[in-house]
């Protein structure tokens, strides 16, 4: 079966510190991977997704970057960490589109909390 | 661009009993997918039910289940013989067909379960 991992699962952060989110996917291969960002109280917000290695869209403007350096691994990073960088950040997989139905899932891992101070 | 509205920020329930949760969106396409979400106290987002909207039929599970009006734009989501684990956070998304990969989420409705 298919399982997602982050890490770390909460992190605090200075002002002007640079980040690096991981996420890793096993027991599937070719996955599509996204980040999302929650504000507290809030729905998610889509950041970033990833239909391959090297193939990155971003969906809002933002002191963020998100890199892919093996199929199964999505990174998050940032330079310099702002005080609204606070939040949940998800990572999520699906297959990658084939067939209907089946592509269109999002599976969610368990998140990282960040504290940016 | 879409959007997806809970107008229900709350709801509560008594154990075993039956409740709604509410979703409308809007769109201008006609092939989507239309999902919703849970968030417990962990705040890991986990699946709850699918709906594809070229499909009349509603969809199941177990004790969840929808009501999806496609002329109204409306999905809502009914849980039968509600469980203390029942009790969290519950996202209606949508996400288009058409090439674009994002899920649109509303804004959330917590539920609570009363003993």
């Amino acid at each position: 079966s298919q399982t997602i991992h982050q890490w770390p699962a909460t992190l605090v952060q200075p002002v002007g510190s640079p980040l690096s989110l991981e996420c890793t996917v096993e027991g599937t291969s070719n996955p599509n991977l996204y980040w999302y960002r929650q504000a507290a109280g809030r729905g998610l917000q889509l950041l970033f997704y990833s239909i391959g290695i090297d193939q990155i869209s971003s969906e809002v403007p933002q002191n963020l970057s998100a890199s892919r350096p093996q199929d199964r691994q999505f990174i998050l990073s940032s330079k310099k960490l702002l005080l609204s960088d606070s939040g949940f950040y998800l990572c999520a997989w699906s297959v990658r589109r084939e067939v209907r139905e089946v592509q269109e899932t999002q599976y969610f891992g368990p998140g990282t909390r960040l504290l940016v101070l | 661009a879409q959007t997806v509205t809970q107008s229900q920020p709350e709801m509560s329930v008594q154990e075993a009993e039956t409740v709604t949760l509410s979703c409308t969106y809007d769109t201008s396409e006609s092939d989507y997918y239309l999902f919703w979400y849970k968030q417990p106290p962990s705040r890991q987002m986990i699946l709850v039910i699918r709906q594809e909207a070229y499909k009349q039929q509603n969809a199941t599970e177990n004790r969840f289940s929808v009501n999806f009006q496609k002329a109204a734009k409306s999905f809502s989501l009914k849980i039968s013989d509600s469980q203390l684990g029942d009790a969290a956070m519950y996202f209606c998304a949508y996400k288009s067909n058409f090439g674009n990969e994002k899920l649109t989420f509303g804004t959330g409705t917590r539920l609570t379960i009363i003993p």
